[in-house]
């Protein structure tokens, strides 16, 4: 079984529209969260970060964890054709102190807006 | 705003030359990272260090090493590059708390 698997894809959506993409991971003593978007030949850029239970939200971003269901989602609200990217889950696991900020990354989804 | 450099956005070697990718943080980051990044496979950890000179095992260290000598400064070296290391390698890092990693642009490598 994989550690932070994503909804496979390919996800496509017209503009407007809302986006989710989910993220299920297997350590339940998981501490921290983080979803990157990542454009074509480009690097991971961070969008959010989560580390407690519930909602957080930023503009049209908002991330949500559910600890209990070992679950973590990014909803794109009125999604835009520039929201076109792969998106990556991250997950810092729990290794009992010493995982040096080390995280374990989920396949990506990718994600197409069109117009 | 966190910086991270890398050396080259482009790199070309031939098969068993000794490859040096340099990565630079100017945000006194503890730890540091460097992964590859396939396509299908996803970004996979190579190696890591939380402090200079101190280095850890990542998933797939076989063919690789790595120097940190000093804190903003991490290396990765391929002591006789393959044609299977033909890949992005990405370069990241962050504080020990809060744990957020920072990319820098990746070096595409080709092995000849």
């Amino acid at each position: 079984q994989k550690e932070v698997e994503q909804n496979s894809g390919p996800l496509s959506v017209p503009e407007g529209a809302i986006a989710s993409l989910n993220c299920t991971y297997s350590d339940r003593g998981s501490q921290s969260f983080f979803w990157y978007r990542q454009y074509s030949g480009k690097s991971p850029e961070l969008i959010m970060s989560i580390y407690s239970n519930g909602d957080k939200e930023d503009g049209r971003f908002t991330a949500q964890l559910n600890k209990a269901s070992q679950y973590v989602s990014l909803l794109i609200r009125d999604s835009q054709p520039s929201d076109s990217a792969t998106y990556l889950c991250a997950v810092k696991m729990d290794a009992g102190g010493t995982s040096y900020g080390k995280l374990t990354f989920g396949q990506g989804t990718i994600l197409t807006v069109h117009p | 705003d966190v910086k991270v450099t890398q050396s080259s956005r482009y790199l070309v070697k031939r098969t068993g030359e000794k490859v040096f990718l340099e990565c630079v943080q100017d945000m006194d980051h503890e730890n540091m990272f460097w992964y590859r990044q396939d396509p299908g496979l996803g970004l996979r950890l190579i190696y890591f260090s939380y402090d200079v000179k101190m280095k850890e095992k990542g998933d797939i260290p076989e063919g690789y090493s790595v120097s940190r000598e000093k804190k903003e400064r991490f290396s990765l070296i391929l002591e006789s590059a393959s044609t299977n290391q033909t890949s992005m390698y990405l370069c990241a890092s962050s504080l020990a708390t809060p744990d957020t990693q920072y990319f820098g642009p990746g070096t595409r490598l080709t092995v000849l």
